[in-house]
């Protein structure tokens, strides 16, 4: 049973480009939930998708933004690139559009320069 | 904000000690949660704690929840070097946008 998968594992921007950041939930969970982590610091909730639509939003600009297919993976894009969006990127996914007992994926590394 | 804050910040033990976090929040709960994260990788469920509990076990771990003081404690037993890890708790805020906040966790250390 595959656990949450992201990717890539790490990227490489400049300021100003777009990225696209990818997750697969858990088999059976339904919901994914997307976090930002600055080092040294506790995850930030970005926003929770189930059923195709973003359903909580955390305080993100609209540079974030993210979309749910019909087979519950996720993506994450990130407009407009500045140098304070380099962090970890987690992806979380859950069962029944739920903020509990979350498994994360590995998270994707994300470095603007 | 809702964010918890841990407390202490590092926590340094030798293998066989107990090792005691804690958390504190700002407004209502429905539950709280504990994570372990191993050097900046994914998070790891341990714990959930209902608002009408006030101490649960699982394995080594122990969690007390005093909603009166809106805190709570994560106890390791008998820490093992593999329990080297940041460990953070998490609330959903009940009174706000209903989003799940995290703290800024606790760096643990066991020493060999």
């Amino acid at each position: 049973d595959a656990g949450v998968t992201q990717s890539p594992t790490h990227l490489i921007k400049t300021r100003g480009q777009q990225v696209t950041l990818r997750c697969s939930p858990k088999s059976g969970h339904d919901t994914v939930s997307w976090y930002q982590q600055a080092l040294g610091q506790g995850p930030q909730f970005i926003f929770q998708y189930y059923e195709e639509e973003e359903r909580q939003r955390g305080n993100f600009p609209d540079r974030f933004s993210g979309h749910q297919f019909p087979n519950y993976s996720s993506e994450l894009n990130v407009n407009a690139l500045l140098l304070g969006d380099s962090a970890l990127y987690l992806c979380a996914s859950s069962r029944g559009y739920s903020h509990e007992k979350l498994f994360f994926g590995s998270g994707t590394q994300l470095s603007v320069l | 904000s809702q964010q918890g804050e841990e407390d202490p910040q590092a926590l340094s033990i030798q293998e066989g000690e107990n090792a005691t976090m804690n958390c504190s929040y700002k407004t209502s709960i429905n539950n709280l949660q504990w994570y372990r994260q191993n050097s900046g990788r994914g998070l790891v469920h341990l714990i959930l704690i209902r608002s009408n509990e006030r101490e649960k076990h699982s394995g080594r771990l122990r969690v007390t929840l005093d909603t009166s003081k809106k805190s709570s404690s994560l106890l390791i037993t008998a820490s093992r070097a593999a329990d080297t890890a940041s460990y953070f708790c998490a609330t959903v805020d009940q009174t706000g946008a209903n989003n799940l906040f995290f703290g800024t966790g606790t760096r643990l250390t066991v020493i060999p």
